[in-house]
């Protein structure tokens, strides 16, 4: 199918470890990209290609890819890092884009 | 350092086509591998993405509006325009523009976004 399915909420206790997911079939053939945002901004990079992080980004960032779901880790997750956060790959045909439905993380 | 903004109009009636411009700075749209992408987020939903421009040309559009859209580039003036017909409500959205890198395959900069409000 031609979507990008993610949970929509997640939450996670603050210095722990949470995993935010993204499913497609387009992603054995693509990786993800990641994107943060926050309210009243524009979403910002996180993480792109196998398991890269943008210049500024903290290393508690991380990517990773098994099959048909793509995985975005946030290792120690701090209150700064409460947002949402999108998955964006190909499609299948490998010439459109599209986004995930968006994760709501919430820092307990 | 690359920077990006959108402008044009905040309302549009129903209708009407949307024509919005991304001025861009840091980057020119002539060097290989360089993108320039336009997302929309409606009020409180998800981001989708629209079209991209490719260095070389290349338009690629969202199959499910490929019918209404149309993206251009000027390369001497930094400019990407994005033109959207027949305007709907469901088409009220922060739309934003960004700098897409093929080589990593991500919009990796992104412009402020500007809200687009589709009402008689």
């Amino acid at each position: 199918s031609s979507e990008l399915t993610q949970d929509p909420a997640v939450s996670v206790a603050l210095g722990q470890t949470v995993r935010i997911t993204c499913q497609g079939d387009s992603l054995r053939s693509y990786y993800a990209s990641w994107y943060q945002q926050k309210p009243g901004q524009a979403p910002v990079l996180v993480i792109y290609g196998k398991n890269n992080r943008p210049s500024g980004i903290p290393d508690r960032f991380s990517g990773s890819s098994s099959g048909n779901t793509a995985s975005l880790t946030i290792t120690g997750a701090q209150a700064e890092d409460e947002a949402d956060y999108y998955c964006n790959s190909r499609d299948s045909s490998g010439n459109h884009l599209m986004f995930g439905g968006g994760t709501k993380l919430t820092v307990l | 350092q690359i920077t990006l903004k959108e402008s044009g109009p905040t309302l549009v009636k129903p209708t009407q086509t949307l024509t919005l411009t991304c001025t861009f700075s840091g980057f020119s749209l002539s060097t290989s591998g360089v993108g320039v992408g336009w997302i929309r987020q409606p009020p409180g939903k998800a981001l989708e993405w629209l079209a991209l421009i490719y260095w070389d040309d290349d338009k690629r559009y969202s199959p499910s509006l490929k019918s209404r859209l149309t993206i251009t580039k000027d390369t001497s003036k930094n400019q990407v325009v994005l033109t959207m017909t027949n305007m709907d409500p469901v088409d009220t959205a922060t739309y934003y523009c960004a700098h897409f890198f093929s080589m990593v395959h991500a919009f990796d900069i992104w412009g402020q976004g500007t809200m687009v409000t589709v009402s008689s």
